[in-house]
């Protein structure tokens, strides 16, 4: 398997639901970003590790809680999420954060939907 | 606060025509410029990437660089309806995130 893979696929929640997003890739890549897409919205940054180290949380609310046990492996924890945290939840990765020839490359996303 | 403007769109274009699709960016010291182009329900998609003034080409996409005008295109010939997507420009300065645009949605009519 190739790429950056992201489960679930589709995700429907209540707002009193906890849910974990997957996100794994098979690039050698050192650094893992979560993406929130809205309809009409720019992609908005959330979360970035490198080397397996949080080096940026954009103002998140605490409902969202990411972990990153290896450089391979990025999760998304949710918790009582609300109606207008529904969108498409993109992972990234790329090599060398911060580098001029950094490439972004994405996992397939998770459309979630909360009730 | 940085930015990166493209037009909503749709834009739309024939068959076998040129489509030329726009973006602007205000952070000057910006290095590196993307287009990702995203297909309905799925993922951004890595399509071209530019770092110098001036074209560069890769089979029938086209990006054009303008530093100074702050600006960079992507033009796609002999368009296809399998062109038909939203195309996100990306802007990221050294040391920085990129910095993404709304995307313009392009429509190649048959």
């Amino acid at each position: 398997e190739t790429g950056v893979t992201q489960t679930p696929r589709h995700l429907v929640m209540g707002m009193t639901n906890k849910k974990s997003l997957k996100c794994e890739q098979h690039l050698g890549h050192n650094a893992m970003y979560w993406y929130k897409q809205s309809a009409k919205k720019p992609l908005e940054l959330m979360f970035v590790y490198s080397l397996e180290e949080r080096v940026e949380n954009n103002s998140v609310p605490s409902r969202f809680s990411p972990e990153c046990p290896n450089s391979s492996h990025l999760f998304l924890h949710l918790h009582t999420l609300q109606p207008e945290d529904s969108a498409l939840y993109l992972c990234a990765s790329s090599q060398d954060k911060g580098a001029s020839n950094e490439k972004l490359f994405f996992g397939s996303g998770t459309q979630l939907s909360v009730l | 606060q940085k930015e990166v403007e493209q037009n909503s769109g749709p834009l739309s274009v024939p068959e076998g025509a040129i489509a030329s699709l726009n973006c602007t960016y205000s952070d000057r010291g910006s290095q590196s410029f993307f287009w990702y182009r995203q297909y309905s329900g799925k993922s951004p998609e890595l399509i071209m990437f530019i770092y110098s003034n001036g074209d560069k080409e890769d089979g029938r996409f086209t990006a054009q660089l303008n530093k100074a005008s702050q600006y960079v295109s992507l033009l796609i010939r002999d368009s296809q309806p399998s062109d038909s997507a939203t195309y996100l420009c990306a802007v990221k300065n050294y040391g920085q995130n990129f910095v993404f645009g709304p995307g313009t949605r392009l429509s190649v009519l048959p």
